[in-house]
């Protein structure tokens, strides 16, 4: 079982709040993972970091922001969400590695901007 | 762009069939492929990863095989049950640069199993 853990679960806001995802994993990976997914879609990446203080932008522009102040906790941040943001956002970590890593998934943050 | 593309989009077998799905993608020069399992509203489970050196791993029920040259994989899933319902992703990690994120993994849109008792 991953340990890898992501609140809130569901969250439902209105247009121009600010918000944060909480992406936190016990594991001591270093690498970790925000990915975008709609309903019957791909997942797509957002951001990802190699380890404390390393942040970069995926292949899916956001107007989402990250830091990596501490290996276990990547949160992702919001400044002023909008009905456009509406979509789920999955966390996942895997060690560095030669890229033989597996990674690991949190169970998600479902997010509706009305 | 590279994409990876998987079929059919779902899929329903009676409980006990044996069942084939089927991944594709663009590029032949990747580090691994792995499928993942994601229930409905929940997080991903990886449940197999081939390395691209490899041509097959295998856990319990569950056989992947990689075929590089074609650029295809399968995911073969033995006497199917009912808690094998899920949505099954593909997803290959490219050895090139596609858009900054190299080494990061590249989605398919999945299969929708169903498995009726």
């Amino acid at each position: 079982e991953a340990d890898i853990y992501q609140t809130p679960r569901y969250l439902v806001i209105g247009t121009g709040k600010k918000i944060t995802l909480e992406c936190s994993q016990t594991m001591g990976h270093d690498k970790m993972y925000w990915y975008q997914q709609d309903p019957g879609m791909e997942l797509h990446l957002i951001h990802y970091s190699y380890g404390v203080n390393s942040t970069e932008k995926g292949d899916l522009s956001s107007e989402s922001t990250v830091s990596r102040i501490r290996t276990e906790h990547f949160p992702l941040t919001l400044e002023s969400a909008r009905p456009s943001h509406t979509s789920q956002y999955l966390c996942a970590s895997s060690e560095l590695g030669d890229h033989l890593e597996k990674l690991f998934f949190g169970s998600g943050t479902q997010l509706s901007v009305l | 762009k590279q994409e990876v593309t998987q079929i059919p989009a779902a899929l329903s077998v009676p409980e006990g069939e044996n069942l084939v799905l089927n991944c594709s993608f663009t590029d032949s020069a990747i580090y691994n492929l792995q499928w993942f399992r994601q229930d409905p509203g929940k997080g991903l489970t990886s449940l197999l990863l081939i390395q691209s050196s490899q041509r097959e791993q295998t856990s319990g029920r569950l056989n992947a095989s990689l075929d590089k040259s074609s650029g295809r994989s399968t995911l073969y899933i033995a006497a199917s049950q009912p808690g094998d319902s899920a949505t099954y992703l593909c997803a290959v990690s490219y050895r090139v640069n596609y858009g900054g994120s190299q080494g990061n993994l590249i989605f398919g849109k999945g299969t929708k199993l169903s498995v009726k008792p």
